[in-house]
């Protein structure tokens, strides 16, 4: 267990509305990510953080964006949700392995339905 | 990261071996292999990863090839609780995130 939550675990949104999702991880990783996964794309990176307000795009930032004021939160905005953004949304945080190896651990999800 | 090529689906009978095979054959010769699992809707689980010699804890055995082109994921004794979707995935060090392809559905019979 890496000691990561999300919340909320569960939203419903109406399209223009700002929504905030929250990554809390008690373990001090560095490293901290936000996937979105869809149907028929597996999962996507948004973006991620390497250190406080050190933060950096994924392959599918357009419309998010992510602060990190301390190591244990990772926070993902949605300025004005669109149904496009309709999606279940993972964090995860990397873990130094063996060698030059990482692996990555991720919270339980979020379940975004914008209407 | 090099691309990996895994079959869609596969069965296995409970208490029997499940191995789900992983193409990867451009392979670097600085990238690990690295399996992960997602379980029905929950986030996805880190598994093993290796970079060329076999390797083995609690949850599985993973085989690499001696040329690193194709990997086995050995899961020695199926449950029904070890139904999900199966990752394979190469990538070197470094912060980038991994990427995840389509995977492998394993339903495990009763």
């Amino acid at each position: 267990d890496a000691g990561i939550t999300q919340s909320p675990r569960h939203k419903v949104t109406e399209t223009g509305t700002p929504v905030t999702l929250r990554c809390h991880q008690t373990e001090n990783h560095r490293y901290m990510y936000w996937y979105r996964q869809d149907p028929g794309h597996g999962l996507r990176l948004i973006h991620y953080s390497y250190g406080v307000k050190d933060t950096d795009k994924g392959e599918v930032s357009d419309g998010y964006s992510v602060s990190r004021s301390k190591t244990e939160d990772f926070l993902l905005t949605l300025e004005s949700a669109t149904s496009s953004q309709t999606s279940v949304y993972f964090c995860a945080i990397r873990e130094t392995g063996t060698g030059s190896s990482y692996e990555q651990y991720f919270g339980p999800g979020t379940r975004l339905t914008v209407t | 990261d090099a691309k990996t090529t895994q079959p869609p689906s596969m069965d296995c009978a409970e208490g029997r071996a499940a191995n789900l095979p992983c193409n990867h054959s451009t392979i670097s010769g600085n990238e690990y292999v690295y399996w992960y699992r997602q379980i029905h809707s929950q986030g996805p689980q880190y598994i093993i990863h290796g970079l060329k010699n076999n390797e083995t804890n609690e949850m599985a055995s993973l085989i690499i090839t001696e040329d690193r082109k194709s990997s086995t994921l050995i899961l020695p004794h199926a449950t029904l609780r070890d139904t999900a979707v199966y990752y394979c995935i190469v990538s070197a060090t470094g912060r980038r995130a991994l990427t995840f392809g389509s995977g492998t559905r394993l339903q495990v019979q009763p």
